[in-house]
């Protein structure tokens, strides 16, 4: 079974520029959330799309958008990049049967890690 | 709202011995579920375990157990003989219930250093 995967690993960008992640969801998983998480911080809820569509917002800006698509593979967008928006970026896919019998719901990916000069 | 906090920044323990990581909570919510995750420096979220407020028994997986305590809202981790691979940091979070989905929020972590 393959796990959560996220392209690319690492990004570098500059102010003002736009950027899009990707995210691949585990099998059988038809949620997923995305996570800010700034050095020294906890993971922050971005967004969640469910079924391709959003169906949850944290507080973030509208210049934060996503995509799920059909096979349930995810897409983060953010425009006009500013410096605060380097952070590493979590996403997580949640089964559709519910949590794992250990209890866990959101599996996460390796992240990448975006850095705004 | 709900909140998660982590009071200790930091925690250094030697191979073999315990460790007890603090996590305090606050909702309003009778219902609700608590995590623990480890981080190591790659950055991928490992979920450790998990407890549910209606659980009469502390969850334990392994090495790890989670000390639950409702009436004073916390939810401790104890990691009982710490390996040097246990280096890493910890992320105390809870489920969040909206209107329609469901969502974690987290603490801001405690590093934990596993000397030899």
């Amino acid at each position: 079974e393959t796990g959560v995967t996220q392209s690319p690993t690492h990004l570098i960008k500059t102010r003002g520029q736009q950027v899009t992640l990707r995210c691949s969801s585990q099998s059988g998983h038809n949620t997923v959330s995305w996570y800010q998480q700034a050095l020294g911080q906890g993971p922050q809820f971005i967004f969640q799309y469910y079924r391709e569509e959003e169906n949850g917002r944290g507080n973030f800006p509208p210049r934060f958008s996503g995509l799920q698509f059909p096979n349930y593979s995810s897409e983060l967008n953010v425009n006009a990049l500013e410096l605060d928006d380097s952070a590493l970026y979590l996403c997580a896919s949640s089964p559709a049967g519910g949590p794992s019998l250990s209890g866990n719901e959101q599996f996460f990916g390796p992240g990448t890690r975006l850095t705004v000069l | 709202a709900q909140k998660i906090t982590q009071t200790q920044p930091g925690m250094f323990v030697q191979e073999k011995e315990a460790v007890t990581l603090d996590c305090t909570y606050d909702t309003s919510d009778p219902s609700y579920g608590l995590f623990w995750y480890k981080q190591p420096s790659s950055g991928e979220m490992i979920f450790l375990i998990y407890q549910g407020s209606y659980d009469q028994q502390n969850a334990t997986e392994g090495r790890y157990s989670l000390n639950f305590q409702k009436a004073r809202k916390s939810a401790n981790l104890v990691i009982s003989a710490s390996q040097l691979g246990d280096s890493a940091m910890y992320f105390c979070a809870m489920r969040v219930l909206n209107s329609g989905y469901s969502t974690l929020t987290f603490g801001k972590g405690t590093m934990l250093l596993v000397s030899p």
